[in-house]
């Protein structure tokens, strides 16, 4: 499940320290906003959601704060762990469209030691 | 924990060549998709499927591409006559209900045409 990508941007963050990933997403009609994170080998796993009546929501480590003025998705992770290091992708969906998915770019977290 | 699975894990085909790529989705779910991703890529939405029929699909899944669900457990993509163009990483994914949920992904195929 390698989503490798040779241009993909990255964002290098130290053990224990909080990382933040962005998002921009283009379609104003959204209304349901994911993030996967995908480790080398593995298909996107399911970290957190968010629908568009909220703009922070909370899980455990992680927080998603969403801007709907700017079209602006954001993934905050606390205390970022070695298991963290992954490519993130922010997705979007919008009702009656069979909920089918539309996948940003993918930012690559790097956590070093 | 109900997770989905994707078999082979890797194919490699002669282009021309007629390939499928299997899925076992979570199974009480009821909402069926592939996406694929080309190496270096976004990961794309190919067709949704429900109720044994396609709900949705994108211009990439062409006259090509065909989805069936054989029997109550498997979901199949088949791809007729393979373009090198088709080498990527293929995902299967299913949700409960559909609407604005949480879609699971399996682990992939990843099919390399030559």
């Amino acid at each position: 499940g390698e989503s490798v990508g040779l241009h993909l941007p990255t964002l290098s963050v130290q053990e224990g320290d909080n990382s933040i990933i962005n998002c921009a997403y283009s379609n104003s009609a959204s209304d349901y906003f994911i993030w996967y994170k995908q480790e080398s080998g593995k298909g996107p796993q399911f970290i957190i959601d968010i629908r568009s009546n909220m703009d922070k929501r909370q899980g455990q480590r992680v927080t998603v704060l969403l801007n709907k003025t700017v079209k602006h998705l954001s993934l905050q992770i606390a205390a970022t762990q070695p298991g963290d290091s992954a490519v993130y992708f922010c997705a979007e969906s919008t009702t009656g469209t069979a909920s089918k998915l539309t996948f940003g770019t993918g930012t690559r977290l790097q956590v070093t030691l | 924990e109900p997770e989905v699975t994707q078999t082979p894990s890797h194919q490699v085909t002669q282009m021309g060549q007629e390939v499928i790529l299997r899925c076992v989705p979570i199974s009480n779910h009821l909402y069926f998709y592939w996406y694929r991703q080309i190496l270096g890529q976004k990961v794309e939405f190919l067709v949704s499927f429900y109720n044994n029929e396609i709900s949705e699909k994108s211009e990439i899944f062409d006259d090509q591409f065909s989805v069936e669900r054989p029997d109550g457990s498997n979901f199949t993509l088949k791809i007729r006559s393979t373009k090198l163009e088709d080498s990527a990483m293929y995902f299967c994914a299913s949700t409960l209900q559909g609407l604005l949920e949480t879609q699971y992904f399996g682990p992939g195929t990843r099919l390399l045409v030559l």
